[in-house]
């Protein structure tokens, strides 16, 4: 069975900086799908970032950029510029790449990010 | 586009009863997945509904069961209801079942049992 693991259960960050979230996980599938999603307060998941595992290149979207190390099972998001806006739960998430009945997504236990004005 | 809603937003019951939990999915959504959330956890999933059969389960026991209506909205039924039961209730649709499909949230209903 899949797991992921996010060790740091909080972090804090100063606005204009830059943080990173550490994830890892463990599968022994080749093919699969990882995302970083957010949480704010009010409570609405919303996808960050996602990366297939099949590219080399690792996914960007604005400030959130991923460093995605599939031999050491590492994917960890980067956060530059932090804004205030940015404080939430982020959580580590897999999806095997068969979807279906073969599973869904699969969490980290989050990690709560502080951002200091 | 509507995105997805859950009814209620809270909810209070006591050990032992029944609940059911709603969701509406996104607009041209056929796929449906419910989440339990206990606090200051992840989401763990439950079961996934697509076209109106549940194609995939987690591991929750058989009183958790679900449904799935002909315009893809759906519902979470809990029965014999546990102290930890408590927790936030997640539901994310999209446009198919395949992992590329992303999956949107809702809400999430906030179910306390005493």
């Amino acid at each position: 069975a899949q797991t992921v693991t996010q060790s740091q259960p909080e972090m804090s960050v100063q606005e204009a900086e830059t943080v990173t979230l550490s994830c890892t996980y463990d599968t022994s599938e080749s093919d699969y799908y990882l995302f970083w999603y957010k949480q704010p307060p009010s409570r609405q998941m919303i996808l960050v970032i996602r990366q297939e595992a099949y590219k080399q290149q690792n996914a960007t979207e604005n400030r959130f950029s991923v460093n995605f190390q599939k031999a050491a099972k590492s994917f960890s998001l980067k956060i530059s510029d932090s804004q205030l806006g940015d404080a939430a739960m982020y959580f580590c998430a897999y999806r095997t790449y068969y979807g279906g009945s073969q599973g869904n997504l699969i969490f980290g236990k989050g990690t709560k990010l502080s951002v200091k004005p | 586009e509507t995105g997805v809603t859950q009814s209620p937003t809270h909810l209070i019951k006591t050990r032992g009863q029944q609940v059911t939990l709603r969701c509406s999915s996104q607009s041209g959504h056929n796929t449906v997945s419910w989440y339990q959330q206990a606090l200051g956890q992840g989401p763990q999933f439950i079961f996934q509904y697509y076209r109106e059969e549940e194609n995939g389960r987690g591991n929750f026991p058989p009183r958790f069961s679900g449904l799935q209506f002909p315009n893809y909205s759906s519902e979470l039924n809990v029965n014999a209801l546990e102290l930890d039961d408590s927790a936030l209730y997640l539901c994310a649709s999209s446009r198919g079942e395949r992992s590329y499909n992303e999956q949107f949230f809702g809400p999430g209903t906030r179910l306390t049992v005493l």
